[in-house]
């Protein structure tokens, strides 16, 4: 049930952009995204409401398509400050939430 | 102003001795969530309180407890750890019902069985 992210791994130069893909096998009523960095707590970015809603955060964009079960996030222009792990969390029709395999971003100057 | 507090940050146990890791919140959230986040993996819902209503992820060990006293405060208890059960434990709320909004972690504590 644990949803899988790809790419596993990124990295990126600054200003470059980056998808982050995120696939669940089961029928999703909506999905969040989380940014951690390492040592520290997951940080919220967004949700994404079925309906296949696509919602902005500054350069930090995402898509939500329900009946492909699949979520995208979308980086443009990175920054530094972008570096982290980013984990998709699904949360199913059986109101069951997961986190995804988690995707690990690198921006380097 | 920090608004989900973990204490402690570190916690080491003995082999097969009970610990109780704790959280509390400012926010006045209705539910509560305990995470298990082992390393390089993904964070894993061990059980969420909406209110008091107390929810037991299928595959969280026997070996796992929680208590809710109140809005603001809620308890991990591991009543005999094992050597796999060393991880980062994060403990998070949220507004609303369950895993309909964003959730807020605390910094977390990593917890060392030896």
């Amino acid at each position: 049930q644990q949803p899988v992210q790809s790419p596993q791994a990124v990295i990126l130069r600054e200003g470059e952009d980056a998808v982050i893909n995120c696939s669940s096998s089961k029928a999703l009523y909506s999905v969040h995204w989380y940014r951690q960095k390492h040592g520290e707590a997951p940080v919220f970015l967004m949700i994404l409401l079925k309906g296949g809603e696509q919602k902005g955060h500054e350069k930090i964009s995402a898509s939500f398509n329900e009946k492909k079960q699949q979520s995208s996030l979308y980086l443009t222009a990175s920054q530094l400050s972008y570096s982290g792990t980013y984990f998709c969390g699904t949360r199913d029709t059986g109101n069951q939430f997961y986190f995804g395999t988690g995707t690990s971003l690198t921006v380097i100057p | 102003d920090a608004m989900v507090i973990q204490n402690p940050r570190y916690q080491v146990t003995q082999f097969g001795k009970p610990v109780t890791l704790s959280c509390s919140q400012t926010l006045n959230h209705n539910v509560m969530y305990w995470y298990q986040q082992k390393s390089s993996q993904a964070p894993k819902l061990l059980f969420h309180y909406y209110d008091k209503d107390f929810n037991n992820e299928a595959d969280t060990p026997d070996n796992f407890q929680s208590r809710r006293p109140n809005t603001s405060f809620c308890f991990l208890d591991i009543r005999s750890p094992g050597l796999g059960d060393a991880a980062m434990y994060l403990c998070a709320t949220s507004g609303g019902t369950v895993f309909s909004t964003e959730a807020f972690f605390g910094q977390g504590t990593r917890l060392t069985v030896v």
